[in-house]
């Protein structure tokens, strides 16, 4: 079992779109969660922690239950510039290392 | 953004041949770590180190050896390495005390041959 499930997509959705991802996390030692954005070919950038309380960035909302131990990320008025492939990430307690998810490609059409 | 720098960005090498991965970061940071990007697979830790000490490291075969001569510097060394080899190295670095803060580099893109 992976330890940082995602659906692959692709997500096609016009401009201006809302489109929600989810990931699920195994490791309930997990202790900091992150969403990154890869675009094609270049290195993962990171975008927003996820708070238990849920945190907004802009049109960006993402919301954290570690009692389901799932990860959302909410895009809101999506533009074209959001393109790119969205990276759930954790953390486990007492490790250096970040856990990747394989990621979910969006793709925003005009 | 040249905080952390990757050389070379691209390389191809043969089975034999044996070549080396550099990191550099300018960001003041301590802890730096070697990841890996394959075709269709998440990225995935292979070595970290904090204050130029190995501290993590997954199940990485020997034909990659990492080297950390200072906080500011990391290298791959590779030898013998085989065609499912061939990924996106990316390179990132943190302070140790913040490892969720972690910046990558723009990545060696690694074919085998």
């Amino acid at each position: 079992r992976k330890e940082v499930e995602q659906d692959p997509g692709p997500f096609n959705v016009p401009e201006g779109a809302t489109v929600a991802f989810n990931c699920t996390y195994s490791n309930s030692a997990s202790q900091s969660f992150f969403w990154y954005r890869q675009d094609c070919r270049k290195e993962p950038k990171l975008l927003m922690s996820v708070y238990s309380s849920g945190n907004e960035d802009g049109r960006f909302t993402a919301q954290l239950n570690r009692a389901s131990q799932y990860i959302s990320l909410l895009i809101r008025d999506s533009k074209l510039s959001d393109s790119a492939t969205y990276l759930c990430v954790v953390r486990e307690r007492g490790r250096r290392a970040l856990t990747f998810g394989s990621g979910t490609r969006l793709q925003v059409q005009p | 953004e040249t905080g952390v720098t990757q050389t070379p960005r691209h390389l191809v090498m043969g089975m034999t041949n044996k070549k080396s991965l550099k990191c550099e970061q300018h960001l003041g940071h301590n802890a730096m770590y070697w990841y890996k990007q394959s075709a269709k697979k998440p990225l995935e830790l292979m070595f970290v180190y904090s204050l130029e000490e190995r501290v993590e490291n997954n199940s990485v075969p020997s034909r990659f050896s990492p080297e950390c001569p200072n906080s500011s510097h990391l290298f791959l060394h590779l030898h013998t390495l085989q065609p499912e080899d061939s990924a996106l190295y990316l390179c990132a670095s943190s302070q140790d005390s913040s490892p969720d803060t972690q910046y990558f580099g723009p990545g060696t893109r690694l074919t085998v041959l």
